[in-house]
């Protein structure tokens, strides 16, 4: 049964470029939720996405914008990146279907901007 | 406002003692808590969860224990190894059927041997 998956690992892009970060849930899972990780604090929540739409959005800036596929992968997208942009950005998969809350995430992809 | 905070930014102990990581959330209406591991270079790990109508819940060397009076989780880790060593987060999930996790900046654990 695989996990969650993101591609790629690492990323290094200039300021004012455009990035596409993708995930593959966890199998059975139908929603996928997108967090930002700066060095030394914890997840911030971006938006998460249900049925290809945007469900709940986190205070981040319209530069971020998501999909979801039929198939529940996800992507998301950074248009114009900032320096502060750079972090680690984390995929969550889940099933509230069940009734259950618990997310599991993936190893994220590390996203520099120089 | 939505923010759920750790009192220690670091925690270390001895091999074989137990671990009280603490955190205080702030939003009332939050139904949901989780507690999560995350070792250098990887994704979040889940350890334990507990719902808001319970106060205590018991995994395998892990406790949590939830004070809704005061607004306190703490996270219990018996027995500590190697292993247990990482940053650990609490998180909380906002009410009213939303899936949006608010996590707090972490408490690094370090295990002496």
């Amino acid at each position: 049964d695989a996990g969650v998956t993101q591609s790629p690992t690492h990323l290094i892009k200039t300021r004012g470029q455009q990035v596409t970060l993708r995930c593959s849930p966890k199998s059975g899972h139908d929603t996928v939720s997108w967090y930002q990780q700066a060095l030394g604090q914890g997840p911030q929540f971006i938006f998460q996405y249900y049925e290809e739409e945007e469900r709940q959005r986190g205070n981040f800036p319209d530069r971020f914008s998501g999909h979801q596929f039929p198939n529940y992968s996800s992507e998301l997208n950074v248009n114009a990146l900032l320096l502060g942009d750079s972090a680690l950005y984390l995929c969550a998969s889940s099933f509230p279907g069940t009734g259950s809350y618990e997310q599991y995430f993936g190893p994220g992809t590390r996203l520099t901007v120089t | 406002g939505e923010s759920v905070g750790l009192h220690l930014p670091t925690l270390s102990v001895q091999e074989g003692d137990n671990s009280i990581i603490n955190c205080a959330y702030s939003n009332s209406a939050s139904d949901y808590f989780i507690w999560y591991k995350q070792e250098s270079g990887k994704g979040p790990q889940f350890i334990i969860d507990i719902r808001s109508n319970m106060d205590k819940r018991q995994g395998q060397r892990v406790t949590v224990l939830l004070n809704k009076t005061v607004k306190h989780l703490s996270l219990q880790i018996a027995a500590t190894q190697p292993g247990d060593s990482a940053v650990y987060f609490c998180a909380e999930n906002l009410g009213g059927g939303a899936q949006k996790l608010v996590f707090g900046q972490g408490t690094r654990l370090t295990i002496n041997p």
